[in-house]
C-alpha cells in the first residue's frame, strides 16, 4: 500500500485554468503538507495542516488554496494558473512531536502550465 | 534569507570513495536535522536524522556529524556506490514532525 498518494502524477494545462491536486495518506499521521519543488530542485514548504487546521501558510499567492476534508486528505486547488506555477508539487505527512518523526512524501505531481 | 545552506551543489565521487555534503543553519531554535535522498521522478525519502544533543549518528554507510556551536552538520557516505547516485537534501525543523526547511540540494554522481 502506498503511504502517501497523490493524483494526478502529471498535469498539463493552459494558463488561466483552475486545477486541483489530491493527496491521501494511510499512515494515521496528524499533519500534512504541500511542498513545491522548482526547476532547480529547491524544495519549499507551502502549507502545513495539523488535524485539519492550517498552521503554516508561507508566502504563497492566494490563488493557491489548500483544503483538508479530514486528517487523511489534503487537496491543493490552484486558480488562474500562471506559467510560473510550473513545478513539481509534493504532498507529505508526519506525526507532530511523535516518537516516529519521519515525514513521508508522495511521488509528486508535475504541473506544466503552457 | 536562506535558513539552511548546503554545499556543494554537485559532487562526483568514484565507487568506493567517501562522499561528504555539508550544511549550515542559522536558526538556533531548530532541533531536528534530517537528510533526505531523492531519485529522479520520486519523492524525497528520509535517509538519516539527528537531534542537537548528539554529535554523531551512524546508520550503515551513512553518518551525520553535528557541530552545535558552529551550527553545522554534514553527511558522510562511506564506500559510495553507483546506486547512491541521487540528490541529497539536508533539512531542519523547529520540532520533529513539523514543516521542514530544506537546503538547496546536492546532486551526487558515483562513477563505477
Amino acid at each position: 500500500d502506498t503511504a502517501v498518494s497523490q493524483t494526478p502524477k502529471y498535469l498539463v494545462t493552459q494558463m488561466g485554468n483552475d486545477k486541483s491536486i489530491k493527496c491521501e495518506q494511510n499512515l494515521g499521521h496528524d499533519t500534512m503538507y504541500w511542498y513545491k519543488q522548482d526547476s532547480k530542485k529547491f524544495l519549499k514548504i507551502m502549507f502545513s495542516y495539523n488535524n485539519k487546521e492550517l498552521i503554516i501558510n508561507e508566502t504563497v499567492p492566494n490563488r493557491f488554496s489548500p483544503k483538508s476534508p479530514d486528517k487523511a486528505h489534503l487537496n491543493l486547488h490552484i486558480n488562474s494558473l500562471e506559467l510560473g506555477d510550473s513545478a513539481v508539487y509534493f504532498c507529505a505527512s508526519s506525526m507532530r512531536g511523535g516518537s516516529t518523526t519521519e515525514a513521508f512524501f508522495g511521488q509528486g505531481t508535475r504541473l506544466t502550465v503552457v | 534569507q536562506q535558513q539552511v545552506k548546503q554545499s556543494p551543489q554537485s559532487l562526483i565521487v568514484q565507487k568506493g570513495g567517501i562522499s561528504i555534503i555539508n550544511c549550515a543553519y542559522e536558526n538556533t531554535a531548530f532541533d531536528y536535522f534530517p537528510w533526505y535522498q531523492q531519485f529522479p521522478g520520486k519523492g524525497p525519502a528520509l535517509l538519516i536524522a539527528i537531534r542537537p544533543d548528539v554529535s554523531e549518528k551512524k546508520e550503515g554507510r551513512f553518518t551525520i556529524s553535528f557541530n552545535k556551536s558552529a551550527k553545522q552538520f554534514s553527511l558522510h557516505i562511506m564506500d559510495s556506490q553507483p546506486g547512491d547516485s541521487a540528490t541529497y537534501f539536508c533539512a531542519a525543523s523547529h520540532q520533529a514532525g513539523t514543516a521542514l526547511i530544506f537546503g538547496k540540494g546536492t546532486t551526487l554522481s558515483v562513477s563505477s
